[in-house]
């Protein structure tokens, strides 16, 4: 069973563009989640979606957004990009009320 | 807020010392988990932990929840260079406005030195 894919793996953007990050969960697990992972915050969370409806969300401005489709695939966009916004993007996926498990993340550098 | 204070953050050793890390928090979690991550790489899932009390062990990794679901540690016998990374503790809840939010905490930076 292939495992949580996310694309693309690094990128680089300038500041005030926006971005698009894609995440593939396991097969068959309906739920992702995103989080962002800094040296000086951690893993914060994101947001989360089930069944295409985000089911909660962390605290974020609203740069930050996303979405899942009817395949339980995910993407997530950050808008007006900020330096602060440098960090490895995480998507999850989990099957019911079980652990999660993560892709390799996306590096998003903001030059 | 639910919070994990993880501790040490940093631990240095030689291989074949022993080591533990924990993770304390004054919120009851569903379920804890411990991952481990190599540098640009994605946490990976090395143990969930369910119930109060509970101990499991994976190989030379010794992993146990607290018997109220608000503290968990790993320890680790024997470690080997192979071990160095980033460990996390995560919590999970099932309930209200955390529902399906992990609490990471901060992390534990562990080096192996042969």
């Amino acid at each position: 069973k292939a495992g949580v894919t996310q694309t693309p793996r690094y990128l680089i953007k300038t500041r005030g563009q926006q971005v698009t990050l894609s995440c593939s969960p396991i097969s068959g697990h309906r739920s992702v989640s995103w989080y962002q992972q800094t040296p000086g915050q951690g893993l914060q969370f994101l947001f989360e979606y089930f069944s295409e409806t985000q089911r909660n969300k962390g605290n974020f401005p609203g740069r930050f957004s996303g979405r899942q489709f009817s395949n339980s695939r995910s993407e997530m966009n950050v808008s007006t990009l900020e330096l602060g916004d440098s960090a490895l993007y995480l998507c999850g996926s989990r099957q019911g009320e079980t652990e999660a498990f993560f892709g390799q993340g996306t590096r998003l550098t903001v030059v | 807020t639910q919070l994990l204070e993880q501790s040490p953050q940093f631990l240095s050793i030689q291989e074949g010392e022993n080591l533990t890390v924990y993770c304390n928090s004054s919120s009851v979690f569903s379920s804890l988990q411990w991952y481990r991550q190599e540098p640009g790489e994605g946490p990976v899932l090395l143990v969930t932990v369910v119930t109060g009390g509970e101990v499991k062990k994976l190989k030379r990794l010794t992993f146990q929840f607290g018997d109220a679901r608000k503290d968990s540690s790993l320890h680790i016998t024997a470690a080997q260079t192979g071990d160095t990374g980033l460990y996390l503790c995560a919590g999970a809840s099932w309930g209200g406005t955390s529902y399906g939010k992990l609490t990471f905490g901060q992390g534990t930076i562990l080096t192996v030195h042969p």
